[in-house]
């Protein structure tokens, strides 16, 4: 079975301060990895997915991820956030092939101060 | 830009009561899913619809629970009996193809079981 892992409930950051979001894996298969965001009031949207090749993956708004198989990790960064990156973060896996639930992680708050 | 529509946004109901919350996925998308959301909690899957039939479920999908694709563009969620833990964010998504490919979710639908 595949979970995941956000260790972080909620992160404040300075507007304009570089961000990390947290994400561990855990699966005994090869898995795809997506990054979810979630705006109050809304559903989830796609920032990015790593399938296979290279592990820094880029996304939409700016922010990008590394896939790292021997840490089992796939953390979320930005290097300059925006009052408008205040949101909801999801990590989440995927098995693939028969199966294509994605299992996601409790989620980390992005709150960002001017 | 296609996107998937939820109705209604917030559904209020009686214990017991059913209820069927209702979803027009993207229109040449194949895969149907639907999770919830309780609040303060992850995202859960609850199960995956593929050529007209139930393709994976998890534990929380009971007998309560049920799908349908009516008409060749809704998708719906019956709970025939609900209690008061069903209140939760639902989550309509679709899928182009299985695995790797994004799914795209609606905004949800409020539950309220009272």
């Amino acid at each position: 079975a595949q979970s995941v892992t956000q260790l972080d409930s909620q992160v404040p950051v300075f507007e304009e301060a570089p961000v990390e979001l947290r994400c561990n894996y855990s699966s005994s298969v090869s898995v795809y990895l997506f990054w979810y965001v979630q705006y109050p009031n809304q559903g989830l949207q796609l920032l990015l997915k790593y399938l296979s090749g290279s592990t820094l993956v880029k996304g939409i708004n700016g922010f990008e991820a590394e896939f790292n198989k021997s840490q089992t990790s796939f953390h979320l960064r930005k290097p300059s956030v925006h009052i408008s990156d205040t949101a909801e973060y999801f990590c989440a896996v995927c098995r693939g092939g028969a199966t294509n639930k994605l299992i996601f992680g409790t989620g980390t708050l992005l709150a960002v101060q001017p | 830009e296609p996107e998937v529509t939820q109705t209604p946004s917030h559904q209020v109901t009686q214990m017991g009561q059913e209820v069927i919350l209702r979803c027009v996925p993207i229109s040449n998308h194949l895969y149907f899913y639907w999770y919830r959301q309780i609040l303060g909690q992850k995202v859960e899957f609850l199960v995956s619809f593929y050529n007209n039939e139930i393709s994976e479920k998890s534990e929380i999908f009971d007998d309560q629970f049920s799908v349908e694709r009516p008409d060749g563009s809704n998708f719906t969620l019956k709970i025939r009996s609900t209690k008061l833990e069903d209140s939760a964010m639902y989550f309509c998504a679709s899928s182009r193809t299985s695995g790797d490919n994004e799914q795209f979710f609606g905004p949800g639908t409020r539950l309220t079981v009272l």
